[in-house]
């Protein structure tokens, strides 16, 4: 049991909707990572908030935004839904020192179809 | 840019086997390697993380090496078993963005 909780655990909207997505993070975890599974694929890094703050980004466009909140738990919005971001999104939530990169505990992830 | 690759992409065994998974990296500037396990339509379950000071690491029947010079990272499991099938996913995060490439991952079928 990793303690990192996602909902919703599915979602089917259609193109040009926006959606959000929700992660409840680790306890006692302080920083939190966004990914997007795309089937056969490897999870690509969208973005991480660290303490609230956005610090570091993959190549996704404006339109994924994200928000993390005091009590770490976290957000992933997307507006202006296209096909391809039909995918399983994935948080994964750590607690990051600054001196060593710690392990990452992922949760179960929340399949978005986009019809 | 980091590119990580994972060979073989899919791999059928027999139970009890001993089993090699390879993961490779092409910037060796890295933090760390770690490696995820993920069944079908699931999340990740992290497994063994490396720190790019460390040569491996071991947990249970699973081993870990990290060769940064060379650009590799090997699994190895130990007696195999079928609830050993899974995909089997590397991650590493390199130096100046902290930002992690994933493989496309090995897809492990363990049989009875």
């Amino acid at each position: 049991e990793t303690g990192v909780t996602q909902s919703p655990t599915h979602l089917i909207k259609t193109r040009g909707q926006q959606v959000t997505l929700r992660c409840s993070s680790q306890s006692g975890h302080n920083t939190v990572s966004w990914y997007q599974q795309a089937l056969g694929q490897g999870p690509q890094f969208i973005f991480q908030y660290y303490r609230e703050e956005e610090n570091g980004r993959g190549n996704f466009p404006p339109r994924f935004s994200g928000l993390q909140f005091p009590n770490y738990s976290s957000e992933l919005n997307v507006n202006a839904l296209e096909l391809d971001d039909s995918a399983l999104y994935l948080c994964a939530s750590s607690l990051e020192t600054g001196a060593v990169q710690e392990t990452q505990y992922f949760g179960p992830g929340t399949r978005l179809l986009v019809l | 840019k980091q590119e990580v690759t994972q060979i073989p992409a899919a791999l059928s065994v027999p139970e009890g086997e001993n089993l090699v998974l390879n993961c490779s990296f092409t910037d060796s500037a890295i933090y760390n390697l770690q490696w995820f396990r993920q069944d079908p339509g699931k999340g990740l379950t992290s497994l063994l993380l490396i720190q790019s000071s460390q040569r491996e690491q071991t947990s249970g029947r699973l081993n870990a090496s990290l060769d940064k010079s060379s650009g590799r990272s090997t699994l190895y499991i130990a007696a195999s078993q079928p609830g050993d099938s899974a995909t089997y996913l590397c991650a590493v995060r390199t130096g100046g963005s902290y930002i992690p490439t994933f493989g496309r991952g090995t897809s492990l079928i363990v049989h009875p």
